[in-house]
């Protein structure tokens, strides 16, 4: 049973543009939803994570959009550069503080 | 800091082989995480060690696999027999807080 579903499985954007991914959970009791970048060859990396309390959180280039009611959450990625070609996975943590985490988006940044 | 480190870097095997992986968490983390990660997936948390205890492993294929950490730091992951459905990348983790995790580079298994 996945718990976290993510989406698209690959995203392509020009340089300077705005990249999009998003994720979907449905267990209310996940309470910590982080973003992981990770590069070929390279364990996966915090990038960015908020709490349901917040709708918000912004880090650089990076914004997290959270929607609790909906059970849905973003990542924005402002000025898309060709060096954030990376797979990005959604995650969501529950009891035990565990982490259920999504299939990933596989983003190309063309230059 | 030094980071999470894990040796071997890559593993081939042959099915119904057994194979182990390493793992030296960043020091003072508490918390060591084990992931399999296959192709086209996220990570998959196989086993989770607090100290020397295990706190999770609901998702550990424990006809198979094992694992241990040795005196609350370093920990040993291994499958015994391997079958080709095997074939993943095997992350480490370890925390400090509850929070952030961070990740090892993993080691590739291929099971031929």
């Amino acid at each position: 049973q996945q718990q976290v579903k993510q989406s698209p499985q690959s995203l392509i954007v020009q340089k300077g543009g705005i990249s999009i991914i998003n994720c979907a959970y449905e267990n209310t009791a996940f309470d910590y939803f982080p973003w992981y970048q990770q590069f070929p060859g390279k364990g996966p990396a915090l990038l960015i994570a908020i709490r349901p309390d917040v709708s918000e959180k912004k880090e650089g280039r990076f914004t997290i959009s959270f929607n609790k009611s909906a059970k849905q959450f973003s990542l924005h990625i402002m000025d898309s550069q060709p060096g954030d070609s990376a797979t990005y996975f959604c995650a969501a943590r529950g009891s035990n503080y565990k982490l259920t985490f999504g299939k990933g988006t596989l983003l190309t940044v063309n230059p | 800091e030094a980071g999470v480190a894990q040796s071997p870097r890559y593993k081939i095997i042959e099915k119904r082989q057994s194979v182990a992986f390493w793992c030296n968490p960043i020091s003072g983390h508490a918390t060591l995480y084990w992931y399999q990660q296959i192709l086209g997936q996220g990570p998959k948390l196989l086993i989770q060690f607090q100290n020397n205890g295990v706190v999770d492993d609901s998702q550990l294929p424990k006809d198979r696999f094992s694992a241990e950490r040795l005196k609350g730091v370093d920990s040993t992951l291994k499958i015994q027999p391997a079958k080709l459905e095997d074939s993943a990348v095997y992350l480490c983790a370890s925390s400090r807080q509850p929070l952030e995790q961070y990740f090892g580079p993993g080691t590739r298994l291929t099971v031929t």
